[in-house]
């Protein structure tokens, strides 16, 4: 069964906090997206990743950035978390086979910053 | 740049019901791929369907069906005689070959959501 695993549901850090959000998949996929979530707007591309520490900037960087030291880990970091950061972050990946195949995504993990 | 737009905010049906989910489209690749994801309370998008855009035959699931009509750069979603557990938020996504470059990024509309009364 394929997998896709955020460390956290639900965090709470502080204003101006340096925050690591986790994402671990078990499918030996290349790519590695991640993307957030708000009501009203549907899913953004914040960054994603095709290869080892290869990453590109999707259509929301500004304040965020990730690593990808490992195929099956991509993080996201919040440098300096602020509030309008507070949101649902959903990490996916998907295999790279010439064409769009489906993403698999994980639980998601609702980030507030207080 | 892409673009999906996912008109109805809101849809509230009585079960056993049919209930259709509109999905319209923007992009001028040629190329390029639709997607449906359902996303029930417990917040895991679950992948529904895909089609690629030199395939225009609709498509049947058990009570679920997809109408893609390039025509109107539409592609909708019907639920046939719908159930609660088709209670969730569904996403119609596009992602464009780009010659490879894209690595899948999926352009997402608004989202709807849809409740289904017993």
């Amino acid at each position: 069964d394929v997998k896709v695993t955020q460390s956290s549901r639900y965090l709470v850090k502080r204003t101006g906090e340096k925050v690591f959000l986790e994402c671990v998949q078990d499918m030996d996929h290349e790519n590695m997206f991640w993307y957030r979530q708000d009501p009203g707007l549907g899913l953004r591309l914040i960054y994603f990743s095709y290869d080892v520490k290869m990453k590109e900037k999707g259509d929301i960087p500004e304040g965020y950035s990730v690593s990808r030291e490992k195929k099956e880990r991509f993080s996201l970091i919040l440098e300096s978390a602020s509030t309008n950061q507070t949101s649902m972050y959903l990490c996916a990946s998907s295999l790279n086979r010439g064409r769009s195949t489906e993403a698999f995504f994980g639980q998601g993990t609702r980030l507030t910053v207080v | 740049a892409q673009k999906v737009t996912q008109a109805q905010t809101e849809i509230s049906v009585v079960e056993k019901e049919d209930v259709t989910l509109d999905c319209v489209y923007e992009t001028r690749d040629t190329t390029y791929y639709l997607f449906w994801y359902k996303q029930p309370p417990s917040g895991e998008l679950v992948f529904l369907i895909r089609r690629n855009s030199f395939d225009e035959q609709n498509e049947i699931s058990g009570r679920y069906s997809w109408n893609f009509q390039k025509s109107t750069s539409s592609f909708n979603f019907t639920i046939t005689a719908s159930q609660v557990v088709d209670s969730a938020v569904y996403f119609c996504a596009l992602s464009v070959w780009a010659g490879g470059t894209s690595y899948g990024k999926l352009t997402f509309g608004q989202g709807t959501i849809l409740t289904v009364h017993p």
